[in-house]
């Protein structure tokens, strides 16, 4: 079962930032939260993962709430190539298993 | 460098008969994993290795799938007396050990049951 809850499709403008939201209240202490991203015909692509602090990549940024129910993946200036169905995942440490769920659509508006 | 690569990318059979999905994954991954994602959902777990050894074939749906690496590199996943509920895109990941590292994903192989 999936332990994640995100929005089935989410709209921005081009250039604008996105911020793609993500509940994981049963997540439990050693549980990572990682995000992938795929695009129509694609393997999932890697995005970025965290713990407990907000990480910075080149592709994105993670904020996680202190109480680790939620997260949420910012996307600084979306380009039309953002457009993909993005996966808010927990890797579990217990059995080195991610548990995907169905993941939001991103549209991303010229 | 090059990516992790499956073939066939695409597979169409008829009921009853037996495939084989074949994954080439990074060179030094000592992690793989196959998954299962039917049309518009997420990913499905199949099965994982550490090295050649699969610790965990809990995911596998039914005795007619199976799946081994050899050489801890190319892992090959068999489908026996398909159905079609076996119909979906497979999907393989390699990372650099089985821990908490990104997985890098092929593009897949659409299987299609007649």
């Amino acid at each position: 079962d999936a332990k994640t809850t995100q929005p089935n499709s989410m709209e921005s403008n081009e250039e604008e930032p996105v911020h793609l939201p993500c509940n994981h209240s049963t997540i439990s202490g050693t549980d990572y939260i990682h995000w992938y991203r795929q695009l129509p015909s694609q393997g999932p692509e890697y995005v970025i993962h965290g713990l407990t602090s907000n990480v910075n990549n080149r592709m994105a940024s993670l904020a996680i709430a202190e109480d680790r129910k939620s997260s949420t993946l910012i996307l600084h200036r979306a380009t039309l190539r953002d457009a993909a169905v993005y996966y808010c995942i927990l890797y579990m440490d217990s059995n080195y298993q991610l548990i995907w769920g169905a993941g939001t659509k991103l549209i991303i508006k010229p | 460098g090059a990516g992790v690569s499956q073939s066939p990318s695409n597979k169409v059979t008829e009921k009853g008969k037996d495939v084989e999905l074949r994954c080439d994954p990074i060179s030094g991954h000592t992690a793989l994993y196959w998954y299962r994602q039917s049309l518009g959902q997420g990913l499905e777990f199949l099965i994982y290795f550490q090295g050649n050894s699969a610790p965990d074939k809990s995911g596998l749906p039914s005795d007619r799938f199976s799946a081994e690496r050899t050489g801890g590199s190319v892992s090959t996943l068999t489908i026996q007396r398909t159905q079609q509920e076996d119909s979906a895109v497979y999907l393989c990941a390699s990372s650099r050990d089985y821990s908490n590292q990104p997985q890098h994903f092929g593009d897949g192989t659409r299987l299609s049951i007649l």
